[in-house]
């Protein structure tokens, strides 16, 4: 079984709410990656988690603030967003495993939209 | 800088129509080139991994193959349910960024 669980679907928020994106595995993945994409343009990373702790972080304004719980999860705190914020965000995992490589797997996304 | 490269952006087929994508990549101590396919609205979903030069993989309708420089994915006899983005990816390090390449619309009709 190879899958990522993202809740929600959709999220419709205002510029001064705060709201929660979830991300849950269960495949003993240790790597938690967050991406977010815009249409029609790939995966943009955002964060990374390794074993727990926050391993990437591609300048990514401080209104999203990433946690990581325990190795089966992955939260991103949304608060005070803008309107270009509005976008697929991605959540994957990764075994970081001694192979060759490691193959990062996607959850089905959560579409949020900023008002 | 590390680049990945795709092209066509878009493709239209007739069903039956086999084609080519390509996706050329400059990652330095490149570890290995990955293949999804994304439908709209949802995340990719995996397809292939490529280590090195000269390996091939296929799965289906597709086939994945790697040269040092490029990489294809050929479709042969393509279904409308083939309809989708293909995003081609390199890595560098496990638990690092892939770094994408634009992807390819794939348009079959029947």
């Amino acid at each position: 079984d190879t899958e990522v669980t993202q809740t929600p679907k959709h999220l419709v928020m205002g510029m001064t709410n705060k709201k929660s994106l979830k991300c849950e595995q269960h495949m003993g993945h240790r790597a938690m990656y967050w991406y977010k994409q815009k249409a029609k343009k790939p995966p943009e990373l955002m964060f990374v988690y390794s074993y727990e702790k926050l391993s990437i972080n591609e300048s990514v304004p401080s209104r999203f603030s990433p946690e990581c719980p325990n190795s089966s999860l992955l939260n991103l705190h949304l608060h005070a967003l803008q309107p270009e914020d509005s976008a697929l965000y991605l959540c994957a995992s990764s075994f970081m495993g001694q192979g060759r490589t490691d193959t990062q797997y996607f959850g089905p996304g959560t579409r949020l939209t900023v008002l | 800088e590390d680049q990945v490269t795709q092209s066509p952006e878009a493709l239209r087929l007739q069903e039956g129509e086999s084609s080519s994508l390509n996706c050329s990549y400059t990652v330095s101590g490149l570890r290995g080139l990955f293949w999804y396919r994304q439908d709209p609205g949802k995340g990719p979903e995996f397809l292939f991994t490529l280590y090195s030069a000269g390996e091939e993989k296929e799965k289906e309708r597709l086939k994945a193959t790697l040269t040092k420089k490029e990489s294809f994915l050929h479709i042969t006899a393509p279904k409308p349910e083939d309809s989708a983005t293909y995003l081609c990816a390199g890595e560098k390090a496990a638990g690092n960024k892939l770094t994408f390449g634009g992807g390819t619309r794939v348009l079959v009709k029947p």
